[in-house]
């Protein structure tokens, strides 16, 4: 148990589906993270939040819409996927910026997705 | 800008072998160095830390040293289980936030 449960832990949709991931965290942190995590190559940070604002995008398509409403719950919205979006999606938090240095993220267990 | 490089697996070995994943770094500041391991089926976890020079970071037998001279940071391990087998990912933080530049991650293979 890690403290930052996602659900669903699979999913697979259609490329014309709207679905979303879900990360909550009961670690008090107040950094949240979403990478991918995609066969033989290394992960990828898709967005960063420190309590509630986005301070990181690293040029993700449009076609994923992150959402933080609060400090313990991050979501990621998937519209229009495509087959590359197939991918191991991780969540993790950290105490966040202003705790000090080398605070370790703590990661889920990832939502398996898979786009037909 | 910074980055962090592991060897390539799968490492293979038999149980009770010594383990040596290899790990540097490149980074312009004063980096903390992490060894995450992601066991099947789950998320990464931290394994072990080292937040300066000639620290040692050390955990469930497994151990690294943070080597400024070398900009290295290798995990070893005197005797391996069949349990351990899972990828390591070797990863700095730049010390001013939490966020993490990782490896591409060894995958370890140990065999009764």
């Amino acid at each position: 148990e890690t403290g930052v449960t996602q659900t669903p832990r699979h999913l697979v949709m259609g490329m014309t589906n709207k679905k979303s991931l879900k990360c909550e965290q009961h670690l008090g942190h107040n950094a949240m993270y979403w990478y991918k995590q995609s066969a033989k190559k290394p992960l990828e940070l898709m967005f960063v939040y420190s309590l509630e604002e986005r301070v990181e995008n690293n040029s993700v398509p449009s076609r994923f819409s992150p959402e933080c409403p609060n400090s313990s719950h991050l979501f990621l919205h998937l519209h229009t996927l495509q087959p590359e979006d197939s991918a191991l999606y991780l969540c993790a938090s950290s105490q966040g910026i202003g705790a000090g240095r080398n605070q370790p993220q703590h990661f889920g267990d990832g939502t398996r997705l898979s786009i037909l | 800008g910074d980055s962090v490089t592991q060897m390539e697996g799968p490492v293979t070995l038999s149980e009770e072998a010594f383990l040596t994943i290899n790990c540097t770094y490149t980074a312009t500041g004063y980096p903390s160095l992490f060894w995450y391991v992601q066991y099947p089926g789950e998320g990464l976890q931290l394994l072990l830390k080292a937040t300066k020079a000639d620290d040692k970071g050390s955990n469930k037998g497994f151990e690294a040293t943070y080597r400024k001279e070398t900009t290295s940071f290798h995990l070893e391990k005197g005797s391996v289980q069949v349990s351990d087998s899972a990828v390591y990912f070797c990863a700095l933080s730049d010390g001013s936030t939490d966020k993490l530049i990782f490896g591409t991650g060894t995958r370890l293979q140990v065999f009764p």
